[in-house]
């Protein structure tokens, strides 16, 4: 049973443009979210978290915002630079450490 | 500094083998999880070490496979009679001490292909 979707398995946008990826969960439990970013043949690197009682955290060019009501998490990335095409996954987390992600969506940023 | 290795970065074997996949997390680093990551799928959860012990396996799909870390240091990952089933990237990823907002930092993986 999948916790943590993404349901765009890609996505392309232009250069200077936003990028929003989406994530949707089902465990009202989570309390801790996380986005990471992967390049081909290595692992996931840490982006961006929020935690269950805020709505938004803003790093840079990211942000995250979380709508609990909708069990919902986006990831805001402005503007898109041709190196932010990599995949990127949603992360949640439930207990202490366990965490749950998504399938991930690949993103293209055109030049 | 160096960062979470893992070896081999590619391991092929034939069904009912037996694999040892090995994590090298970064010093100091007490916390240490292992992930299972299938074609088109996200990372899954397997272990969980803090220092020598695992705090939590329930991730661990059967009896077939375990992980240790005797020193606290490097961990390994023991799959017996290897199942097709199995093929995956296991990834491993360490943080500085297991607080669960630490940042995870993820080694390369290490492919797994079950023939």
């Amino acid at each position: 049973d999948q916790q943590v979707k993404q349901n765009s398995p890609s996505l392309s946008v232009q250069e200077g443009r936003i990028s929003i990826l989406n994530c949707d969960y089902t465990n009202s439990m989570f309390d801790y979210f996380l986005w990471y970013k992967k390049y081909p043949a290595e692992g996931p690197t840490f982006l961006i978290s929020i935690s269950s009682i805020k709505d938004k955290n803003e790093d840079g060019r990211f942000t995250v915002f979380l709508n609990k009501s909708a069990k919902h998490l986006s990831l805001h990335i402005v503007p898109s630079q041709p190196g932010d095409s990599a995949v990127y996954f949603c992360a949640a987390r439930v207990k202490r450490n366990q965490f749950y992600f998504g399938t991930g969506t690949s993103l293209t940023v055109i030049p | 500094g160096a960062g979470v290795s893992q070896t081999p970065s590619n391991k092929v074997t034939e069904k009912g083998k037996y694999v040892e996949l090995r994590c090298d997390p970064i010093s100091g680093h007490t916390a240490l999880y292992w992930y299972r990551q299938s074609l088109g799928q996200g990372p899954e959860f397997l272990i969980y070490f803090q220092g020598t012990g695992a705090a939590d396996d329930s991730g661990l799909p059967n009896d077939r496979f375990f992980a240790v870390r005797p020193e606290g240091s490097v961990s390994t990952l023991k799959i017996q009679r290897t199942e097709r089933g199995d093929s995956a990237v296991y990834l491993c990823a360490s943080s500085s001490s297991g607080t669960s907002t630490d940042t995870q930092y993820f080694g390369p993986g290490t492919r797994l292909t079950v023939l």
